[in-house]
């Protein structure tokens, strides 16, 4: 069975930095993409970011490019989204997801 | 930037009634490998989002086959034939057509009348 568990969100202030976590199991994860999505609060789905199974190459929407950084450890089967100079507008959960699957999501607060 | 349209952003429905979807995407969603990435979605709420329907029309496992998806090119549409309760929530389209990008319809919320 396919299981994604994201931690390592919580309350920041905003300038802060936060890294989130994804523990993935149930298939190869040094063969697949990883993915980061966020929804704020009562709003709807926004990519933030992706990465290619080997991790050479990653990619990003403008609203975070130059402030997130994606990668993944394939030894510890794990994702991470590093996430610098927070701003309220991040305020979101945060869910890591590997088509079609989704992990249940991490919650995110940016506020002073 | 691939944007996707969806319609109505609010469904109300009777249970057993037969609803529809529109999703409306702002470039050809048909991949040079033949496939369209085309996905639905449902976010029951206080829930992440769970995959229904892949490729335009393809069932994912365990989803009931009230459940259609159809669809090429720019326009598409999610069917419901006999809403049941537990359809409630939040249907998203998505495409990863264009990937590594993953663009998100606005959302159509489901509910009770």
């Amino acid at each position: 069975e396919v299981q994604l568990v994201e931690s390592g969100g919580g309350l920041v202030q905003p300038g802060s930095p936060l890294k989130l976590s994804c523990a993935a199991s149930g298939f190869t994860f040094s063969s697949n993409w990883l993915n980061w999505i966020r929804q704020a609060p009562g709003k709807g789905l926004e990519w933030v970011a992706s990465i290619n199974p080997d991790g050479s190459s990653t990619y990003y929407p403008d609203t975070v490019k130059g402030r997130f950084v994606v990668s993944k450890d394939n030894a510890k089967n794990t994702g991470y989204l590093q996430m610098n100079n927070l701003r309220s507008e991040d305020t979101a959960m945060y869910y890591c997801a590997r088509t079609p699957h989704w992990g249940q999501g991490v919650m995110v607060t940016v506020s002073s | 930037d691939v944007v996707l349209t969806q319609t109505p952003p609010t469904l109300l429905a009777t249970i057993g009634q037969s609803v529809s979807i529109s999703c409306r995407s702002s470039q050809s969603l048909l991949h040079s490998n033949g496939n369209t990435y085309l996905n639905w979605l449902l976010q029951r709420t206080g829930q992440s989002p769970q995959p229904l329907i892949y490729l335009v029309s393809k069932l994912e496992s365990g989803v009931p086959n009230r459940f259609s998806g159809s669809g090429s090119g720019t326009d598409f549409t999610l069917k419901i034939s006999g809403v049941e309760a537990e359809d409630l929530g939040v249907y998203y389209c998505m495409q990863f057509t264009h990937y590594p990008t993953w663009t998100f319809g606005g959302g159509t919320k489901l509910e009770l009348k």
